[in-house]
């Protein structure tokens, strides 16, 4: 069985600067997925980045990227120049690559993150 | 493209009750997943859908059940309502099953027992 953690249940940034959200994960699987999803107070819950484990470079979109440690199983969320509009909750998740896992997400307890003026 | 539809959006029910929730994907997306969402438990996977077939399911007891029409819109039931069956019911689409595919969220159905 998979786990996932985020150890920071809050957190808050200035508008303009950087924040970065923790996430670790426990799995005996070596090929996998991993995401960070944002849910803001509307609650429609959206794809921020998608990390394949097999891939080396971190992912990156526009103002997010991450930092993919494999053998620590840890893969942090940076937001660069934090915008009132990054303010939400934010869940990491992770599912196996293999083909029975489907799309079956497991989630971490999320972050939630308040950008300030 | 239109996204991803849930009916209804507010639910009341009282304990004992049954309930039944709709998902209407993003049209071609042939797979559905279920997911609760609670303050204590967090998100929680339910099951999966894919041509009209059960792939995956999570570890909730057998009051919960779903299924898959031949248009690929889902359905959720939760017969004999409980108290802490309160939550928030996501459902997600995407195209095929492979994670590699991004699932797209539903705005979620907000069902209260009470």
């Amino acid at each position: 069985a998979q786990t996932v953690t985020q150890s920071q249940p809050e957190m808050s940034v200035q508008e303009a600067e950087t924040v970065t959200l923790s996430c670790t994960y426990d799995t005996s699987e070596n090929n996998y997925y991993l995401f960070w999803y944002k849910q803001p107070p509307s609650r429609q819950m959206i794809l921020v980045i998608r990390q394949e484990a097999y891939k080396q470079q971190n992912a990156t979109e526009n103002r997010f990227s991450v930092n993919f440690q494999k053998a620590a199983k840890s893969f942090s969320l940076k937001i660069s120049d934090s915008q009132l509009g990054d303010t939400a909750m934010y869940f990491c998740a992770f599912t196996p690559m293999y083909n029975n896992a489907g799309n079956m997400l497991t989630f971490g307890g999320g972050t939630r993150l308040m950008v300030k003026p | 493209k239109a996204g991803v539809t849930q009916t209804p959006r507010y639910l009341i029910k009282t304990r004992g009750q049954q309930v039944t929730l709709s998902c209407s994907p993003i049209s071609g997306h042939r797979s559905v997943s279920w997911y609760q969402q609670t303050p204590g438990q967090g998100l929680q996977f339910l099951f999966e859908y894919f041509s009209e077939t059960q792939r995956n399911k999570g570890n909730f007891p057998g009051r919960f059940s779903g299924r898959q029409f031949s248009n690929s819109r889902s359905e959720m039931n939760v017969s004999t309502l409980e108290l802490g069956d309160s939550a928030l019911y996501l459902c997600a689409s995407s195209p095929t099953r492979g994670g590699q595919d991004t699932q797209y969220f539903g705005p979620g159905t907000r069902l209260t027992v009470l």
